[in-house]
C-alpha cells in the first residue's frame, strides 16, 4: 500500500518564524511532488511543485526533496497569520498514481 | 482564464438514495481527477480520466460509484446507493500533462448523506 506521511499537527509558530511542515512517501518510484494550501472549507490550492533532488524556491515558500531519504519538505519564511491553513504533500507515483497526505494544520500566531 | 467548475455546491440526501455531481475543468485540461476528501483527512483519488479514458480507477467503489467522461470534456460522478460513510466534499481537479502534473481544484460538492 503506498503511502504519504504528514505530522497532523497542529504546528504552531510565531509570526515572522520560519515554518518547516514534512512529508515522508513510500513509493521509491515517484517522481513528481507537491504541496497544496487548504484552507478550512475551500478546496486545495497548489503551492508549489519539485521534481529533482535539491532545494527550489519561490517567493517566502522553498521546497525540498531527498529521494534517497524518500523525504519532501516545505519551508515558509517570515510567516504570517494568512499562512494558517493545513498543508497537504501530495505525491505522484508509478503508472499515475496520485496520493495526498493528511495534511499538517499550520498555526500562525500574531 | 475560467477555473474548473463544479455543481451542486451541496446536496443532503437520504442513505439509499441516488446523487450525481457534475464537473467542468479547465479549458484545453486533458485530465480530470475525481477525490473524495473526508473531514480531517487528505483528498483521496476515486477516478482519473485522461480525455474520456480511464487512467486510474482502482479506489472506485465500483458497487456504488460510477463516474464518465464524454466527449474529453465534462464529468459526472453518480454514487447509488449512498452510504452514511459517503458523506465528504467531492473534489474534481484537472491538470494539463502536457507540462508538469499540476492539479487545478474546483470548490467541490459537500455531501451529507442522512
Amino acid at each position: 500500500q503506498k503511502e504519504v506521511e504528514q505530522n497532523s499537527g497542529p504546528l504552531s509558530v510565531p509570526e515572522g518564524a520560519i515554518a518547516s511542515l514534512n512529508c515522508t512517501y513510500s513509493d521509491r518510484g515517484s517522481q513528481s511532488f507537491f504541496w497544496y494550501r487548504q484552507y478550512s472549507g475551500k478546496s486545495p490550492e497548489l503551492i508549489m511543485s519539485i521534481y529533482s533532488n535539491g532545494d527550489k524556491e519561490d517567493g517566502r515558500f522553498t521546497a525540498q526533496l531527498n529521494k534517497a531519504s524518500q523525504y519532501v519538505s516545505l519551508l515558509i519564511r517570515d510567516s504570517q497569520p494568512s499562512d494558517s491553513a493545513t498543508y497537504l504533500c501530495a505525491v505522484e507515483g508509478q503508472g499515475f498514481s496520485f496520493i495526498f497526505g493528511k495534511g499538517t494544520r499550520l498555526l500562525v500566531k500574531p | 482564464e475560467a477555473g474548473v467548475a463544479q455543481s451542486p455546491r451541496y446536496k443532503i440526501i437520504e442513505k439509499r438514495q441516488s446523487v450525481a455531481f457534475w464537473c467542468n475543468p479547465i479549458s484545453g485540461h486533458a485530465t480530470l481527477y475525481w477525490y473524495q476528501q473526508i473531514l480531517g483527512q487528505g483528498p483521496k483519488l476515486l477516478i482519473q480520466f485522461q480525455n474520456n479514458g480511464v487512467v486510474d480507477d482502482s479506489q472506485l467503489p465500483k458497487d456504488r460509484f460510477s463516474a464518465e467522461r464524454l466527449k474529453g470534456v465534462d464529468s459526472t460522478l453518480k454514487i447509488q446507493p449512498a452510504k452514511l460513510e459517503d458523506s465528504a466534499v467531492y473534489l474534481c481537479a484537472s491538470s494539463n500533462r502536457a507540462g508538469a502534473n499540476e492539479q487545478f481544484f474546483g470548490p467541490g460538492t459537500r455531501l451529507t448523506v442522512l
